[in-house]
């Protein structure tokens, strides 16, 4: 059962270009959230997806964006680089379920390490 | 203020050693806690789920004292394996999203 899978691995790009992350989920799973890790601190939210929705956004600004496809992988597309979104990017996947349910574990995938010269 | 908040240590102690790291979050509405496994460049990992009436599996402890806003994990002899990042995370109820800290880096030492 394969888990959730990221790519690329690693990117460099320079300041004003744009970058697209891709994610595919757990088998099973239909929500995907995207995560941003900067060193030495925690992941921070950034949205999460849901039948092809945006459903949850964090503090992010618009440069920020996504896509679900209808076989429940997800891009995340960030526009105008700044040398301050070198990060590692994180996807997460989990089962529909939230609301006024017990939330679901999320899965993380590897992530996308972004490094913007 | 974060919304959740850790001691960065690292915290360097002995095989054998019992350790404990603590955590505080800020959103009284916070309804569901976790401890995070997080190994060097690698992905974090679900530890385990918190609970109020406090809870354990094998080596690790998990408490929660909603009063004090506060959320503790307890190591009881450390391996060497067990060297990595440990993030404390809370959210919301009706909400996917996973508020995390900083984390507390762990190392043990032979």
């Amino acid at each position: 059962d394969a888990g959730v899978t990221q790519s690329p691995t690693h990117l460099i790009k320079t300041r004003g270009q744009q970058v697209t992350l891709r994610c595919s989920p757990k088998s099973g799973h239909d929500t995907v959230s995207w995560y941003q890790q900067a060193l030495g601190q925690g992941p921070q939210f950034i949205f999460q997806y849901y039948e092809e929705e945006e459903r949850q956004r964090g503090n992010f600004p618009d440069r920020f964006s996504g896509h679900q496809f209808p076989n429940y992988s997800s891009e995340l597309n960030v526009n105008a680089l700044w040398l301050g979104d070198s990060a590692l990017y994180l996807c997460a996947s989990s089962p529909e379920g939230q609301g006024v349910k017990e939330p679901n574990e999320q899965f993380f995938g590897p992530g996308t390490r972004l490094t913007v010269l | 203020r974060k919304e959740v908040e850790q001691d960065p240590g690292p915290f360097n102690v002995p095989e054998g050693a019992t350790v404990a790291f603590n955590c505080t979050y800020s959103n009284s509405a916070s309804q569901s806690f976790f401890w995070y496994r997080q190994d060097c460049r690698k992905e974090p990992k679900l530890l385990m789920s918190v609970y109020s009436s406090g809870n354990e599996d094998g080596r690790f402890t998990a408490q929660l004292n909603r009063a004090s806003q506060y959320i503790s994990l307890l190591i009881r002899d450390s391996k060497l394996s067990d060297s990595a990042t440990y993030l404390c995370v809370v959210n919301t109820y009706n909400t996917d999203k996973l508020i995390f800290g900083t984390g507390t880096r762990l190392q043990v030492f032979p």
